[in-house]
């Protein structure tokens, strides 16, 4: 079964600063999609990034850009230029096929004025 | 905005009793999820649906049904609840063919509250 661990549970920057957030996932499959949700004190769970398995370039959307280890299983999340409005959950997550999204437990992240 | 719709976005119960929550896909998405997220916890998948049709199942309890309708919306019925049934439940789409994966979209969740 596929699994997604995010070994940090909260994090603290101050405002402008860049930060990482880390992700690790295990399959036995070579093909496949990751992607990173952010859910603010609103709840809502909003889409941040996406990477194909099948691709070596990083994905990068404005501030945000992942490191994507493939090897490693690695998929970790950068945030540069930090803004107040970064502030929130953070979930790693991996979907395969036609299977289900499968989440990590969520990274606590505040960006400190 | 999703696109995807759920409601209600709030609701107040009392333990034992039954509800239903509602969800209203992206227009031509096909794929249904519902997914449980209790407090400050990361989100459970609970269940999915193809076309009308049930493809996996999570940890969804026996008291809990779901079905996805020809027009393509979906109902989750939670019955005989319970205080530990209290949680936000998303409802996510994804316009997906067999055997391609892509992102979902979330609704903005229902919030239950089994008092």
């Amino acid at each position: 079964a596929q699994t997604v661990t995010q070994s940090q549970p909260e994090m603290s920057v101050q405002e402008a600063e860049t930060v990482t957030l880390s992700c690790t996932y295990d399959t036995s499959e070579n093909n496949y999609y990751l992607f990173w949700y952010k859910q603010p004190p609103s709840r809502q769970m909003i889409l941040v990034i996406r990477q194909e398995a099948y691709k070596q370039q990083n994905a990068t959307e404005n501030r945000f850009s992942v490191n994507f280890q493939k090897a490693a299983k690695s998929f970790s999340l950068k945030i540069s230029d930090s803004q107040l409005g970064d502030t929130a959950m953070y979930f790693c997550a991996f979907i395969q096929g036609a299977q289900k999204l499968v989440f990590g437990q969520g990274t606590r992240l505040t960006i400190n004025p | 905005d999703s696109g995807v719709t759920q409601t209600p976005k709030h609701l107040i119960t009392a333990t034992g009793q039954r509800v239903t929550l509602r969800c209203s896909p992206r227009s031509g998405d096909l794929s249904v999820y519902w997914y449980q997220q209790s407090l400050d916890q990361g989100l459970q998948f609970l269940i999915h649906y193809y076309n009308g049709e049930e493809r996996a199942k999570g940890n969804i309890l026996e008291r809990f049904s779901a079905q996805q309708f020809p027009d393509l919306h979906s109902e989750l019925n939670l019955s005989s609840l319970e205080l530990g049934d209290s949680a936000l439940y998303f409802c996510a789409s994804s316009h997906r063919t067999e055997g391609r994966a892509g992102e979902l979209f979330f609704g903005e969740g229902s919030r239950l509250t089994v008092l």
